[in-house]
């Protein structure tokens, strides 16, 4: 089956502008996780949900960043009035649970540069 | 707070040596987990190795193993017969619910 998929690869954006990026989780996953991945960084942990709630948002850093999960599978992340220190690349996994032992398998990444 | 620390940037082996990777963690957590992750040009997670902090016995995948100290919160890697597609960051990861990853380090293989 196919594996997390997420869009756009990579996304340039003007300092001040909004965007979306978008992650399709394995089919049946029902715990979702997003995390940013500065240059040099391990990823950091923004935010997970399990089925349509969100479960912890601990992770995101202020409240131009917003996340949801209408139906429990394909999530959004939403950026308001992106800054250049939004640069990075934003990594989605999904995992069959949310507990420990269930594996997180990881997307590709959305690269997002702000001008 | 849980943390977890990679001391080495960066790291380079010989083909078809052996390299080790460390990896030191902090929490006042009994049961956890803590996973080795390899990250090529791709960007794409790749999961090498996982450890249950519960269970005292080092885990071991095919060339990559695990030397797992819980009273010293150490979690290393040992890559045996190392092999040019080895190269990647590596990632130690410590989960409760989320992951918690160190800042990785560089592995660098040569012919």
């Amino acid at each position: 089956g196919a594996g997390v998929s997420q869009t756009p690869s990579n996304k340039v954006t003007e300092k001040g502008k909004y965007v979306e990026l978008r992650c399709d989780p394995i089919s049946g996953h029902t715990a979702l996780y997003w995390y940013r991945q500065s240059l040099g960084q391990g990823p950091e942990f923004l935010i997970y949900f399990q089925g349509t709630g969100a479960a912890d948002d601990s992770g995101l850093p202020n409240d131009r960043f917003f996340a949801v999960r209408p139906e429990g599978s394909v999530s959004t992340l939403k950026i308001q009035r992106t800054e250049r220190g939004d640069s990075a690349v934003y990594l989605c996994a999904s995992s069959l649970g949310a507990s420990s032992y269930n594996e997180q398998f990881f997307g590709p990444g959305t690269r997002l540069t702000v001008l | 707070a849980q943390t977890v620390t990679q001391s080495q940037p960066e790291m380079s082996v010989q083909e078809a040596e052996t390299v080790t990777l460390s990896c030191t963690y902090d929490t006042s957590e009994s049961d956890y987990y803590l996973f080795w992750y390899k990250q090529p040009p791709s960007r794409q997670m790749i999961l090498v190795i996982r450890q249950e902090a519960y269970k005292q016995q080092n885990a071991t995948e095919n060339r990559f193993s695990v030397n797992f100290q819980k009273a010293a919160k150490s979690f290393s890697l040992k890559i045996s017969d190392s092999q040019l597609g080895d190269a990647a960051m590596y990632f130690c990861a410590y989960r409760t619910d989320k992951l918690i990853f160190g800042t990785g380090t560089r592995l660098q293989v040569f012919p």
